[in-house]
């Protein structure tokens, strides 16, 4: 069983819908989550962080957690065609290490 | 300010010579991290940096990868012997030392052996 997954996606959703994107993790210690956005050829960007059972909100991106449920989202409202990229989520496993455990991310495209 | 940067950003090479990877932190981040990404696989954690502690080698796969971070500040990495199988997106990424643990990445360096 992988330790962080996600759906491959691809993912399609038109222009001004929501996107939701979904992770699963196996480590029930975890408390550090994120979301990474990677266009392709490019470097993974830090979009949002969560530590906390429920919602955090920055403009048009919300992460969720649910700790009991082993699960983290992410919501993109008003999705724009530039939203369209491989989304990575990861997490920081319980313990001492420092280094975080990626899924293989979902493909989200946004058709305009 | 400055974020991540990465050198090379593309490395040719041919299979059995050694290569050189460097990375430079942003400013005042204390941890960096070696990550790497191949063609349909995930991020995979290579060796983490903490200050002047002994480094997190975990995740390197084999004796023939090495890193060492001088200064606390700029990291290489070092691939020795290098196989058809190292061909991949070599990532370094910094935090502060912080509960959150926020990693910022590099453009990462683009490696293909031959």
């Amino acid at each position: 069983q992988k330790e962080v997954e996600q759906n491959s996606g691809p993912l399609s959703v038109p222009e001004g819908a929501i996107a939701s994107l979904n992770c699963t993790y196996s480590d029930r210690g975890s408390q550090s989550f994120f979301w990474y956005r990677q266009y392709s050829g490019k470097s993974p960007e830090l979009i949002m962080s969560i530590y906390s059972n429920g919602d955090k909100e920055d403009g048009r991106f919300t992460a969720q957690l649910n700790k009991a449920s082993q699960y983290v989202s992410l919501l993109i409202r008003d999705s724009q065609p530039s939203d369209s990229a491989t989304y990575l989520c990861a997490v920081r496993p319980s313990g001492s290490a420092r280094q975080l455990t990626f899924g293989s991310g979902t493909q989200l495209t946004v058709l305009p | 300010g400055a974020g991540v940067s990465q050198s090379p950003s593309n490395k040719v090479t041919e299979k059995g010579k050694d290569v050189e990877l460097r990375c430079d932190p942003i400013s005042g981040h204390t941890a960096l991290y070696w990550y790497r990404q191949s063609l349909g696989q995930g991020l995979e954690f290579l060796i983490y940096f903490q200050g002047n502690s002994a480094p997190d080698k975990s995740g390197l796969p084999s004796d023939r990868f090495s890193a060492e971070r001088t200064g606390g500040s700029v990291s290489t990495l070092t691939i020795q012997r290098t196989q058809q199988e190292d061909s991949a997106v070599y990532l370094c990424a910094s935090s502060l030392v912080a509960a959150n643990n926020e990693q910022f990445f590099g453009p990462g360096t683009r490696l293909t052996v031959l």
